[in-house]
This record gives C-alpha cells, structure tokens and sequence, in this order.
C-alpha cells in the first residue's frame, strides 16, 4: 500500500476552523483517500473518503490536490467532542480487505 | 454506538493461559476485520472473512491466534499461550461488500496479560 504522512499532533480553538493534512506522493490512480477518527477509548470511525474531487459531508471536508499527492480534511467549526487521532488511508479500487492505518494527527481542541 | 460489539470489554491474564474474545458485527455485515492496537500506535490488521470464510491473514496472525466466524455471524479470537507482548487492545469491524464499504468498529477488548 502507498504510504501517507501526517504530522503527529495539531492544535486548534473551539468553533474554529481546522486543516489536518495528509502527504500521499506515491498515491497511485486507482487509489481512494479515506480518513477515519478515533476518539479516546473507542474504536475509529469513518469520517469521509474521495477520489479526485473534493467532498463533504455533515462530518467535514475533503480537499484533494489537483496532481493527488496531497489532500486536507477540513472540520469547519471544530468542537471538544472533535478531539481524537484523525488517521489518512490510501486504499485501492475495490479493495475489499484491510484498512493500513499510520500514526495518524492527535488532534487537541482547546476551549 | 455503532452496532458492533465486542465482549469481554476488559481482560486481565496471566503469561501462558488461553483467552478467546468474541464479536457481534452488525447483522446484515457480510465481511468482519481482527485489528489489533497497542498504546500511541494506529490499528493494525490481523485476519478478516467474508461470510464464514477467512480470505486474508496478516503475518502477524502467528500459530497461537485463530479465529473463526461459524455461519458467517459472530467471530471469535483466541490467542493461546500468551505472551506479554499480546497486551493490546483488540478491535473488531464489520462492513457489506461495497466498492469502498465503510468499516464500522467495535469498542475493542483491551488485554493485559501479566
């Protein structure tokens, strides 16, 4: 699998906007973009996902770089229930099997 | 919540007994996963089937862990023999079979083993 980076930890104000980036240069054509978040002492969930285009959904933001060797999830007014290590997964066209997950972002949110 | 559960939720063992965990993936979920997650680092993936079936195993699935999905519902996984390295917090998903289909996660069952 491609592999992503993303930086360890980022801090941001309650009710403001923030970027979490993810570097996938060695992304390939067939690849999806997945971001999934894992709030202290649960599982993680999925939070969106996109191919070329950018996405949004009731949970955030998904801006892909036009050559797709970057991409930004975007939480439009972040929250305290938004803290949680928010992981970048590239995954393959039809890939039915498992998700590859890295360090992922530790996300702090202060009031 | 998201309708898959995971029991027991907590596991505390000494080094060398058998312990079997056990998940119950959303009803209609034809695929469920085996991650496996130790302390500041993401998921990794242990085993995942489809129906009844066990289509992939990571190498990290030694000989001491097996699991199984009897007609295709719940899952079971037991490590035997534990070592102390297996103290992690093990995480079950389930998913339908979908082009980029959703995993949705269990709480996990968090083991010690002393």
């Amino acid at each position: 699998d491609a592999k992503t980076t993303q930086p360890n930890s980022m801090e941001s104000n309650e009710e403001e906007p923030v970027h979490l980036p993810c570097n996938h240069s060695t992304i390939s054509g067939t690849d999806y973009i997945h971001w999934y978040r894992q709030l202290p002492s649960q599982g993680p969930e999925y939070v969106i996902h996109g191919l070329t285009s950018n996405v949004n959904n009731r949970m955030a933001s998904l801006a892909i770089a036009e050559d797709r060797k970057s991409s930004t999830l975007i939480l439009h007014r972040a929250t305290l229930r938004d803290a949680a290590v928010y992981y970048c997964i590239l995954r393959e066209f039809n890939a039915g099997n498992m998700l590859t997950f890295g360090g992922g972002t530790r996300l702090m949110v202060k009031p | 919540d998201t309708g898959v559960s995971q029991d027991p939720r907590h596991k505390i063992t000494k080094r060398g007994q058998n312990v079997t965990f056990r998940c119950d993936p959303i009803s209609e979920h034809n695929r469920l996963y085996w991650y496996r997650q130790t302390l500041g680092q993401g998921p990794e993936f242990l085993t995942y089937f489809q129906n009844e079936a066990q289509l992939e195993k990571s190498r990290l699935l030694s000989d001491r862990f097996s699991a199984e999905r009897p007609k295709g519902s719940f899952s079971t996984l037991e490590i035997q023999r534990t070592e102390q390295g297996d103290s992690a917090m093990y995480l079950c998903a389930s998913s339908l079979v979908a082009e980029q289909e959703t995993q949705y996660f269990g709480p996990g069952t968090r083991l010690l083993v002393l």
